[in-house]
């Protein structure tokens, strides 16, 4: 089966630069998405094409995917950004979620 | 606005069958788009259990395969999910979601609020 492995969680300061990253196997070779779980919320889209944000989702909000790491990027992190963060790739026809990673605006 | 509204009984015995329906309502169950159930045990990560298209075809996660079953029924709107053979490992929050297959990549860009299922006698 096909793994994607995020950090458990990340600790930032308000109005620093949070990275978030997801590993797989030959991941750059594939598209990522990303999604923002707040606490006691259903996930929300916030990356899909590796890089794209939907309608809606700040610009602060930035990713990226190359050899076997995909990073989502959070500029000028604010509190409301308290979160869980999961990856999500398609490996043929089968869905596949990162570990989840939780981000701490300290 | 698509919007997706999951039900079903919360509470299923072990070795039992759990059964979910999920409505789609604010459009079309017959788009081209796929939807997918999705479920996230509690304090874990979220795990793909399946998709569905209006044509009835399905793809399934290999490792849920033997025990899962999702259905359409365009004429009431709905996508359903049924999982045999549970066990306590099986207690989640389970979500529909839509698949856009117009977006590169097939994102989950619409998801319903979730349905917490518990296995226990």
């Amino acid at each position: 089966s096909y793994d994607l492995t995020q950090p458990p969680s990340v600790s930032v300061s308000p109005g620093q630069t949070a990275s978030i990253t997801c590993s797989g196997d030959k991941l750059g070779g594939k598209y990522a998405c990303w999604y923002q779980q707040r606490p006691g919320q259903s996930p929300m889209l916030l990356i899909y094409q590796d890089t794209k944000r939907p309608s809606g989702i700040p610009e602060r909000f930035s990713g990226s995917n190359s050899g076997n790491t995909a990073t989502l990027t959070i500029s000028g992190t604010q509190a409301m950004d308290e979160a869980d963060y999961h990856c999500q790739a398609w490996d043929g026809s089968t869905g596949v979620f990162g570990t989840g990673t939780t981000v701490t605006v300290l | 606005q698509v919007q997706l509204q999951e039900s079903g009984p919360g509470l299923v015995k072990p070795s039992g069958t759990l059964s979910l329906t999920c409505v789609v309502s604010g459009g079309s169950i017959s788009s081209s788009n796929w939807w997918t159930w999705v479920r996230q045990p509690p304090g874990k990560g979220l795990e793909w259990i399946g998709e569905i298209y209006h044509t009835g075809s399905t793809n399934y996660n290999p490792s849920l395969k033997s025990r899962v079953t999702i259905s359409i029924d365009k004429s009431k709107s709905q996508v359903s999910l049924k999982l045999s053979s549970v066990t306590a490992a099986d207690t989640a929050v389970y979500y529909c979601a839509r698949i856009n297959d117009i977006l590169t990549g097939r994102p989950f860009d619409c998801w319903g609020q979730g349905a917490l299922v518990t296995v226990s006698s």
